[in-house]
């Protein structure tokens, strides 16, 4: 049972436009939402998150939406630089439980 | 380098040998996470510790599997009897409880377990 969809595993975009990466989830329980993004051979690095208090968080060219009523939640990044490039797992929290997407993997072509 | 690090890297075993791995969290957080990673899945919970007591334990965690965090600080975890389906990316992960930013997880490196 997958309680955290990324359904796109893959995503090309060019070099200073706007990547949307979306994750949807099953659980309305749920209070807080992460965005990591991992490289080869490293471990997921934290990106930013988001309280189920809040829709929108703004990090720099991150943002992060969160749509309770959809379940949903997707990452804005612009503009999308080749350094952007590498997987992006959205995860999910509630007490001491966490879950994790599948990933999207992101290509961003200079 | 005060990040979370973990040894091996990389280990290889024949299948029904035992594993241990080890991770050193960042030194003042409280809070170790250990996850396993399989290829096109994001991680998936295994355990969680509070300082030294283990308060949380996934059902993915059968019982030749154990983890342990003497004195709060690095952990271990062990593999009994190795299968083919232990093939995976083991990560750890340390938050500081408390306040805001509690959730945020820092992750190792991981260490990668082939059984032949």
């Amino acid at each position: 049972d997958q309680q955290v969809k990324q359904n796109s595993p893959s995503l090309s975009v060019q070099e200073g436009r706007i990547s949307i990466l979306n994750c949807d989830y099953t659980n309305s329980m749920f209070d807080y939402f992460l965005w990591y993004k991992k490289y080869p051979a490293e471990g997921p690095t934290f990106l930013i998150s988001i309280s189920s208090i809040k829709d929108k968080n703004e990090d720099g060219r991150f943002t992060v939406f969160l749509n309770k009523s959809a379940k949903h939640l997707s990452l804005h990044i612009v503009p999308s630089q080749p350094g952007d490039s590498a997987v992006y797992f959205c995860a999910v929290n509630t007490g001491n439980q966490f879950y994790f997407g599948t990933g999207t993997s992101l290509t961003v072509i200079p | 380098d005060t990040g979370v690090s973990q040894n091996p890297r990389h280990k290889i075993t024949k299948r029904g040998q035992n594993v241990t791995f080890r991770c050193d969290p960042i030194s003042e957080h409280n809070r170790l996470y250990w996850y396993r990673q399989t290829l096109g899945q994001g991680p998936e919970f295994l355990t969680y510790f509070q300082n030294e007591a283990q308060l949380e334990k996934s059902r993915l965690l059968s019982d030749r599997f154990s983890a342990e965090r003497p004195k709060g600080s690095f952990s271990t975890l062990e593999i009994q009897r190795t299968e083919q389906g232990d093939s995976a990316m083991y990560l750890c992960a340390s938050s500081l409880d408390g306040g805001f930013s509690y959730n945020e997880q820092f992750f190792g490196p991981g260490t990668r377990l082939t059984v032949l």
